[in-house]
C-alpha cells in the first residue's frame, strides 16, 4: 500500500500565480480532508469529501481557494491568485470506517507526506 | 524514516477519570518536536499540548500532560480528570527536519 500520495512535494512560486496541489487517497477509502499547516494557526482543516461530495469547506479562507474531487481517487486544492500569506505545508489525508466490536464505526484517518508551498 | 504509531484504535474512559493514550514514534533526527492534537466532530484540529526533544521535562496543559520517554521514543497523553468534551479524535505527531508525521490517531470516549 503506497499510502497517501500528494503532489508535488514542494512548490515555489511568485504572488499571483495559480498554485494546484494534488492528492491521491488510499484506494478504498471513502472521506477525504485537506489540511494546512502553519506555524501562527497551527494545523487547519480546509475541506472534507465524503464519497466525493464535499462535506464542509467552511475553513477555506476565501474564494481563492477552491478543492475539487472529480473522481475516488484524485482531488486537488487551487488558490488561484497566490499570495505570500498562503506559503504553508498542505497536508492531505484520507480515511476509512471499520465496524469495532461493539458495532460501532470506527474511522482511522491516514495523512500524506505534504506538500511544502512558498509563494514569494 | 520518519514514523509515528498509534496502537490504540479507540479508548474509552469514565467521566472524571485518568486515561493514557500511547504513542511510539521513530526519527533520525536529534532536534525534532512532538505534539498531541484532538480533532473533535467538527473535523477542526486543536492542538494539545507539544513537547521539544531536548527538554527533559514532561510538558503539561492543565488537565492535559505527557509522559516523554526520550530513549523509548514514547510520547504518552494523559488526560486527568476526563470531561465529556474531551471525547475526540487525538493525534500524536511529530515534526523534525522540516517534515510533519502524523499516527493514524485513537478514538477516545467519554464515559458519563
Amino acid at each position: 500500500d503506497a499510502g497517501v500520495i500528494q503532489s508535488p512535494r514542494h512548490e515555489v512560486t511568485e504572488m499571483g500565480q495559480e498554485v494546484t496541489l494534488r492528492c491521491k487517497p488510499i484506494s478504498g477509502h471513502n472521506s477525504l480532508f485537506w489540511y494546512r499547516q502553519t506555524m501562527m494557526r497551527g494545523l487547519e482543516l480546509l475541506i472534507y469529501f465524503n464519497n466525493n461530495v464535499p462535506i464542509d469547506d467552511s475553513g477555506m479562507p476565501e474564494d481563492r481557494f477552491s478543492a475539487k474531487m472529480p473522481n475516488a481517487s484524485f482531488s486537488t486544492l487551487k488558490i488561484q491568485p497566490s499570495e505570500p500569506r498562503d506559503s504553508a505545508v498542505y497536508f492531505c489525508a484520507s480515511s476509512s470506517k471499520s465496524l469495532t466490536q461493539g458495532n460501532q464505526f470506527l474511522e482511522t484517518q491516514y495523512f500524506g507526506p505534504g506538500t511544502r508551498l512558498l509563494v514569494l | 524514516a520518519q514514523t509515528v504509531t498509534q496502537s490504540q484504535p479507540e479508548m474509552s474512559v469514565q467521566e472524571a477519570e485518568t486515561v493514557t493514550l500511547s504513542c511510539t514514534y521513530d526519527t533520525s533526527e536529534s532536534d525534532y518536536y512532538l505534539f498531541w492534537y484532538k480533532q473533535p466532530p467538527s473535523r477542526q484540529m486543536i492542538l494539545v499540548i507539544r513537547q521539544e526533544a531536548y527538554k527533559q521535562q514532561n510538558a503539561t496543559e492543565n488537565r492535559f500532560s505527557v509522559n516523554f520517554q526520550k530513549a523509548a521514543k514514547s510520547f504518552s497523553l494523559k488526560i486527568s480528570d476526563s470531561q465529556l468534551g474531551d471525547a475526540a479524535m487525538y493525534f500524536c505527531s511529530n515534526f523534525g527536519n522540516e517534515k510533519l508525521t502524523f499516527g493514524t490517531g485513537t478514538r477516545l470516549t467519554i464515559i458519563p
